[in-house]
């Protein structure tokens, strides 16, 4: 049982450049998330997505771009890397049962991003 | 819009001891309520969950209770041990909003000392 797993685990990058973070959940999952941790705000949505071939903004998606190609998979991307991009970013997916909504979320163990 | 708000932290006690970690909300809809914990180095685990008035989520020995008439969910456990050391997040989801798109609290560092 692998659940959501998150690609790489730590990366360092220099301002400007570009990177894609790879989510892939094996739990056949509608809904796919990604949050930023940052000390003392908790998580913060950036972006989500309902249903493969269909993404949607979260409360802070400006510098981001993401795609949902595949059902299992979500890739967030840094187009143009800046330093408060630094965080630690966390996936998640969750279902829908019977016609509802608000199940559970479960969560990947994270990737560590430092911009310098 | 949707919010969460937690007791300041960290927050340390002795082993035994009683935990009280506060939790608050204010929300447009019927939200859905959850207690996520993180341990050092992982990502959020579901702790426990209710998702109407007057639910009780419970588990681990933790338990939390949807209060509607104070919008609450506080955290409680009466016998904390060494190895719930970790980061607790109170969250909602919102039937309103699409996606069942979580908002979290700030969390609250517990350390329990042996």
């Amino acid at each position: 049982n692998a659940g959501v797993t998150q690609t790489p685990k730590f990366r360092v990058l220099k301002t400007g450049q570009s990177m894609t973070l790879l989510c892939a959940q094996d739990m056949n999952h509608e809904y796919m998330y990604w949050y930023r941790q940052d000390p003392g705000m908790g998580l913060r949505l950036i972006h989500y997505s309902v249903g493969e071939g269909t993404t949607a903004k979260g409360e802070v998606p400006d510098g981001y771009n993401v795609s949902r190609l595949k059902k299992q998979n979500f890739l967030l991307g840094l187009e143009s890397a800046a330093p408060s991009q630094t965080s630690v970013y966390f996936c998640a997916s969750s279902y829908v049962q019977g016609g509802q909504i608000n199940q559970p979320q479960h969560f990947g163990d994270g990737t560590r991003l430092s911009i310098l | 819009g949707d919010s969460v708000t937690q007791m300041e932290g960290p927050v340390t006690l002795s082993e035994e001891a009683f935990l009280t970690i506060n939790c608050t909300y204010t929300a447009t809809g019927y939200p859905s309520l959850f207690w996520y914990v993180q341990y050092p180095g992982e990502g959020l685990q579901l702790l426990l969950k209710a998702t109407k008035a007057d639910d009780k989520g419970s588990n681990k020995g933790f338990e939390a209770t949807y209060r509607k008439e104070t919008t609450s969910f506080h955290l409680e456990k009466g016998s904390v041990q060494v190895s719930d050391s970790a980061v607790y997040f109170c969250a909602l989801s919102d039937r309103e909003t699409s996606g069942s798109r979580l908002t979290f609290g700030e969390g609250t560092q517990l350390t329990v000392n042996p």
